[in-house]
């Protein structure tokens, strides 16, 4: 998976309590982004960085932060889970201009 | 593994024979699409790209047109073997803008042995 660790790779957890999902690197690549993925859509950015410190919002960011403090470290952050955000996420990595390499994901349900 | 659409066009094969597997892009403006596959319980993995100033692009086994004017897109994989087994779905780069990379909902593949 291109060097590219997502986890927890499986977690359960219950309405209102935090979630943190980590994604790490070891490719050096500059942009990391954050997906989600449900039936019936494809995957949905939530967050992207470009860079330590900078980061943006995508198309699906409510309910969730990020936090980039490192090159090699991708943060996701559920502050009070709900059952909306039981789903597979995904963290990709890539330079920029260029393939998005993914992880092998993340499967949380929000019980 | 990871659940990656209950609802997914699904296309069968037999092993050997060759695989076309469609995508219809929205925007207009896209100038970069990328092919992945997602086998279950992984992540998706890089097949194959091309720009919008070519038409046609080769790689191992599979080859990916474009035609830009009725805004399709195709992978085609020669000799299709059960390992092809798995969602394959397009992705489109509208001005190479990182937030704006769309991901089509995918087709499921299945090779017959």
């Amino acid at each position: 998976d291109a060097g590219i660790t997502q986890s927890p790779r499986h977690k359960v957890t219950e309405t209102g309590t935090p979630v943190t999902l980590r994604c790490h690197q070891t490719e050096n690549h500059r942009y990391m982004y954050w997906y989600r993925q449900d039936p019936g859509h494809g995957l949905r950015l939530i967050h992207y960085s470009y860079g330590v410190k900078d980061t943006d919002k995508g198309e699906v960011s409510d309910g969730y932060s990020v936090s980039r403090s490192k090159t090699e470290d991708f943060l996701l952050t559920l502050e009070s889970a709900t059952s909306s955000q039981t789903s597979v996420y995904f963290c990709a990595i890539s330079d920029p201009m260029d393939i998005q390499y993914f992880g092998a994901g993340t499967r949380l349900s929000v019980l | 593994g990871e659940s990656v659409g209950l609802h997914l066009p699904t296309l069968s094969v037999q092993e050997g024979d060759n695989s076309i597997i469609n995508c219809a892009y929205s925007n207009s403006a896209s100038d970069y699409f990328i092919w992945y596959k997602q086998e279950s319980g992984k992540g998706p993995q890089f097949i194959i790209d091309i720009r919008s100033n070519m038409d046609k692009r080769q790689g191992q086994r599979v080859t990916v047109l474009l035609n830009k004017t009725v805004k399709h897109l195709s992978l085609q994989i020669a000799a299709t073997q059960p390992g092809d087994s798995a969602v394959y779905f397009c992705a489109e780069n509208p001005e190479t803008s990182y937030d704006k990379v769309i991901f089509g909902p995918g087709t499921s593949l299945s090779v017959i042995p």
